[in-house]
């Protein structure tokens, strides 16, 4: 099945500060998304995004199908954007219909 | 809903003893699966419902796991004869339908429910 690498595994940053999170995927995709998995468990949706960029508020997100992989950017980190945040995708082979998540990335942004 | 309902929220077993899991998607959403993470990891597939039939339950563990979805809506996991091994966040997502395209293929996840076999 498709594979899904996240990188870094573990980020931390000073409040303010900005990072990219990356994800690369072995295959072609129908679907890619990302999630913030908030302190109590929920998955939050942050980006439905197969192709091309997207911004919302302080996140934006590029993926680059072509060359399979989806870059996350967080900009002027705030203390309630730690958690561990998944990308996750869906191929476009025979077995399309679920997703595949990354092992994701813990980001701990310290005041 | 407006959103994807999973009960309870948490839930202590003791081993040997059997559970379920409640789901409630979104409602019209034809498509229903069921994760699993343990601590550390990313979820992983269970089961996908499209409509009442379970379309794929290739990542069930083994036999002891079960799950329906009689009308097409709300679906149960069922875990029998639990072990320490089952303790783990089960997450539910529901989806618009495996033909749709744009936002509305997006999942959406509910707050899941934390089993902890003890």
């Amino acid at each position: 099945g498709i594979q899904v690498e996240q990188s870094p595994p573990d980020l931390i940053l000073q409040e303010g500060a900005n990072s990219t999170l990356r994800c690369n995927f072995s295959d072609s995709v129908n679907n890619l998304q990302w999630f913030h998995q908030n302190p109590w468990g929920q998955l939050i949706n942050l980006f439905y995004i197969p192709s091309g960029t997207k911004q919302n508020g302080r996140l934006s997100a590029t993926t680059v199908a072509t060359e399979r992989y989806s870059l996350l950017y967080i900009s002027s980190s705030q203390t309630t954007d730690s958690g561990v945040y998944f990308c996750a995708v869906r191929g476009s082979g025979g077995s399309n219909y679920k997703l595949t998540f990354g092992k994701g990335t813990l980001l701990t942004v310290n005041p | 809903g407006a959103g994807v309902s999973q009960t309870p929220s948490n839930k202590v077993t003791e081993k040997g003893k059997y559970v379920e899991l409640r789901c409630d998607p979104i409602s019209g959403h034809t498509a229903l699966y069921w994760y699993r993470q343990s601590l550390g990891q990313g979820p992983e597939f269970l089961i996908y419902f499209q409509g009442t039939g379970a379309a794929d339950d290739s990542g069930l563990p083994n036999d002891r796991f079960f799950a329906v979805r009689p009308e097409g809506s709300v679906s149960t996991l069922k875990i029998q004869r639990t072990e320490r091994g089952d303790s783990a966040m089960y997450l539910c997502a529901s989806r618009f339908g495996p033909d749709q395209s744009g936002n509305q293929d997006g999942y959406t996840f509910g707050s899941g429910t934390r089993l902890t076999v003890v």
